[in-house]
């Protein structure tokens, strides 16, 4: 198994400029998650989705940030317009439906952002 | 108040030592209680469930105390390969399939 997949690992980009995150789950995973992760804040949930569909983003931050899944293989997290403040490491999350209030989330390498 | 919260070290421990060390949550009607381990620079994994009764696994100890609202974690024997950022992770009945998760306790164990 090839684990949770994210690209890009690295981006460097100016305030401003769009920017997209891509995630691709693992297959069979019906639960997806994004987050991010600062020193000051830890590691918060922006939103995540259950068979393709956005169950919650009360995480997300601001109108700046959208994510969409449209298939059962693939989510993107956007930023636009992109602020220095957004700089941090998004991670992706995947999980298969679980019993008995038990769950493991996998975690993707994360892609780690900085905005200049 | 932070919904959990833990101490963020580093707890310096020496190799073959014993170190402990606690988690506390807001929320009383938490349900489920997990320990995440991560790495430097890398996503975290899933070291343990927590158990009401508390559970054990190979060196790793971890206890719930519903009543003061605390989970721990104990680390017997400890090794180098230990070095590392514990996360204590909580998901609240009406979360749904929400986590929260603590900043974070760094351990750094030493020969």
């Amino acid at each position: 198994d090839a684990g949770v997949i994210q690209s890009p690992r690295h981006e460097v980009t100016e305030m401003g400029q769009e920017v997209t995150l891509r995630c691709k789950p693992i297959s069979g995973h019906d639960y997806l998650f994004w987050y991010r992760q600062t020193m000051m804040r830890g590691l918060e949930l922006l939103i995540y989705f259950n068979n393709n569909v956005p169950i919650d983003d009360s995480g997300m931050p601001e109108d700046r940030f959208s994510a969409k899944m449209p298939n059962a293989s693939f989510s993107t997290l956007k930023i636009q317009p992109s602020e220095p403040r957004d700089s941090a490491v998004y991670f992706c999350a995947s999980r298969t439906r679980a019993g008995g209030g038990q769950e493991t989330q996998y975690f993707g390498p994360g892609t780690r952002l900085l905005v200049l | 108040r932070k919904e959990v919260e833990q101490d963020p070290g580093p707890f310096n421990v020496p190799e073959g030592a014993t170190v402990a060390f606690n988690c506390t949550y807001s929320n009383s009607a938490s349900q489920s209680f997990f320990w995440y381990r991560q790495d430097c620079r890398k996503e975290p994994k899933l070291l343990m469930s927590v158990y009401s009764s508390g559970n054990e696994d190979g060196r790793f100890t971890a206890q719930l105390n519903r009543a003061s609202q605390y989970i721990s974690l104990l680390i017997r024997d400890s090794k180098l390969s230990d070095s590392a950022t514990y996360l204590c992770v909580v998901r609240g009945w009406a979360a749904g399939n929400k986590l929260t998760f603590g900043g974070g306790t760094r351990v750094l164990v030493k020969p």
